[in-house]
């Protein structure tokens, strides 16, 4: 059972290059997210989605886009990327309705270097 | 906007040491998580706390829901090098899509 997987683990991009972020999760859980990480700034939602098909933005949305297209996959978009997007960037995915815990498992994480 | 603040950011202590975490926040919150995050790896979750004054034992880490449910407590007793890692609060509003709000994280150190 693989979990939420992520592609790639790493990457450097210059200034003004475009880039796709691949999450995929085999649990068949409804609600995926993605987020940067910033040292100590916690981790801070980009963007989610509650279903295929549906996305919404969370609190740092500028400068990417998403798509879900299929149930297991969440994809971050970067159209032009600036070195502020230098980060980690972690896919998350929960399921509802499961009691009060909406635990939320993550994936192991992208290194985006922008020069 | 939710927020939740977490304290300390660095915490470096001697194996066998107490130490204790802080997540602060003036909104209410319908539960809180506790994650534990290792360098190269995603936050892992620890416990969640739904109710006001909920207490819970995790071996050694106990977690504390605040009564009026805005804030929480990370207790470690006995510390020891395997508690090495970065800790993170998270609280869940009422009608979120199981949307989380992250504390900024205590980077906690242990040294043998």
């Amino acid at each position: 059972n693989a979990g939420v997987t992520q592609t790639p683990k790493f990457r450097v991009l210059k200034t003004g290059q475009s880039m796709t972020l691949l999450c995929a999760q085999d649990m068949n859980h409804e609600y995926m997210y993605w987020y940067r990480q910033d040292p100590g700034m916690g981790l801070r939602l980009i963007h989610y989605s509650v279903g295929e098909g549906t996305t919404a933005k969370g609190e740092v949305p500028d400068g990417y886009n998403v798509s879900r297209l299929k149930k297991q996959n969440f994809l971050l978009g970067l159209e032009s990327a600036a070195p502020s997007q230098t980060s980690v960037y972690f896919c998350a995915s929960s399921a509802p309705f499961s009691g009060s815990s909406y635990e939320q498992y993550f994936g192991p994480g992208t290194r985006l270097t922008v020069t | 906007t939710q927020l939740l603040e977490q304290s300390p950011q660095f915490l470096s202590i001697q194996e066998g040491e107490n130490l204790t975490v802080y997540c602060n926040s003036s909104s209410v919150f319908s539960s809180l998580q506790w994650y534990r995050q290792e360098p190269g790896e995603g936050p892992v979750l620890l416990v969640t706390v739904v109710t006001g004054g909920e207490v819970k034992k995790l071996k050694r880490l106990t977690f504390q829901f605040g009564d009026a449910r805005k804030d929480s407590s990370l207790h470690i007793t006995a510390a020891q090098p395997g508690d090495t890692g970065l800790y993170l609060c998270a609280g869940k509003g009422g009608t979120s899509y199981g949307k989380l709000t992250f504390g900024q994280g205590t980077i906690l150190t242990v040294h043998p």
